[in-house]
C-alpha cells in the first residue's frame, strides 16, 4: 500500500511569489492534515479536512495561505504571496476515521519550502 | 490548553548506550500519546504509541510507557546504534469531534557515536 506523498519535495522561491504543495493521502483515508516545521521548532497543525470539508483551519497563520481538497481525494496548500517566515517544513498526513480512538496519523516526507 | 513538553537536545551518546529522552505532557481529556521519529532526509515515522493509561508502546528495541499519575510518556533504548541517529518528536492527539489533531514537542536530535 503506497503512503502519503508529497510534491515537491523542495521548493526554493523569492519572497513575493506564489507556491503550490500537493499532498495524496493514503487511499481511503478520510481524514487529511496540514502540518507545518518552521526554523526547527516543533511541528504545528495548520488544518484538517474530513473528506472535502475543512474541519478545523484554526492553525493557518493568514489569509495568504489557501488550501483545498477537491473531491475529497489529493490536497493543495497555496501560500500566496510567500514571505520569508514561511520558509519551512511542510508535512501532510492522513488517517482513517475511528470514532473510539484518536487516530493514527501517517505521514508523507514533507516539502521543505525556502523562501529567499 | 494541550501541550507536549520534552527534553531539549541535542543529546549525543556512544554505540550501545543507554537512552532516555523525556516527555511530559498536558492535556484534557484522554490523550493517545505517541513518539515519531525523522531519519535524516526522510519524513516523519510512527515509531510507537499507547493509548490509554499503563500501555507500552514499543518498536525497533525502543519503548515507552504511558504514566497517567505524572504525565508522561519517556521514551527508552537499552542499547542504541548509530542507526538510531535522527530526531525524535514526542506527541499526543486527543479525539474530539469526528477525528483529532496532533500535538508535538519541539522535537529532541539524538546523535549516536561509533
Amino acid at each position: 500500500e503506497a503512503g502519503v506523498t508529497q510534491f515537491p519535495s523542495h521548493s526554493v522561491i523569492e519572497k513575493g511569489q506564489t507556491v503550490t504543495l500537493r499532498c495524496d493521502p493514503i487511499s481511503g483515508h478520510d481524514n487529511l492534515y496540514w502540518y507545518r516545521r518552521v526554523m526547527g521548532k516543533e511541528i504545528k497543525f495548520l488544518l484538517h479536512f474530513v473528506k472535502e470539508s475543512k474541519q478545523d483551519e484554526s492553525g493557518m497563520p493568514n489569509n495568504r495561505f489557501l488550501a483545498e481538497r477537491t473531491g475529497g481525494t489529493y490536497s493543495t496548500l497555496k501560500v500566496q504571496p510567500a514571505e520569508l517566515e514561511d520558509s519551512g517544513v511542510y508535512f501532510c498526513a492522513s488517517s482513517q476515521v475511528d470514532y473510539r480512538i484518536p487516530d493514527t496519523q501517517y505521514f508523507g516526507p514533507g516539502t521543505r519550502l525556502t523562501v529567499l | 490548553g494541550d501541550s507536549v513538553t520534552q527534553m531539549e537536545g541535542p543529546v549525543t551518546l556512544s554505540e550501545e548506550a543507554f537512552l532516555t529522552i523525556n516527555c511530559t505532557y498536558t492535556a484534557t481529556g484522554y490523550p493517545s500519546l505517541f513518539w515519531y521519529v525523522q531519519y535524516p532526509g526522510e519524513g516523519l515515522q510512527l515509531l510507537l504509541k499507547a493509548t490509554k493509561a499503563d500501555d507500552k508502546g514499543s518498536n525497533k528495541g525502543f519503548e515507552a510507557t504511558y504514566r497517567k499519575e505524572t504525565t508522561s510518556f519517556h521514551l527508552e533504548k537499552g542499547s542504541v546504534q548509530v542507526s538510531d541517529s535522527a530526531v525524535y518528536f514526542c506527541a499526543l492527539s486527543v479525539f474530539y469531534s469526528s477525528a483529532s489533531k496532533i500535538i508535538f514537542g519541539s522535537g529532541t536530535r539524538l546523535s549516536i557515536r561509533p
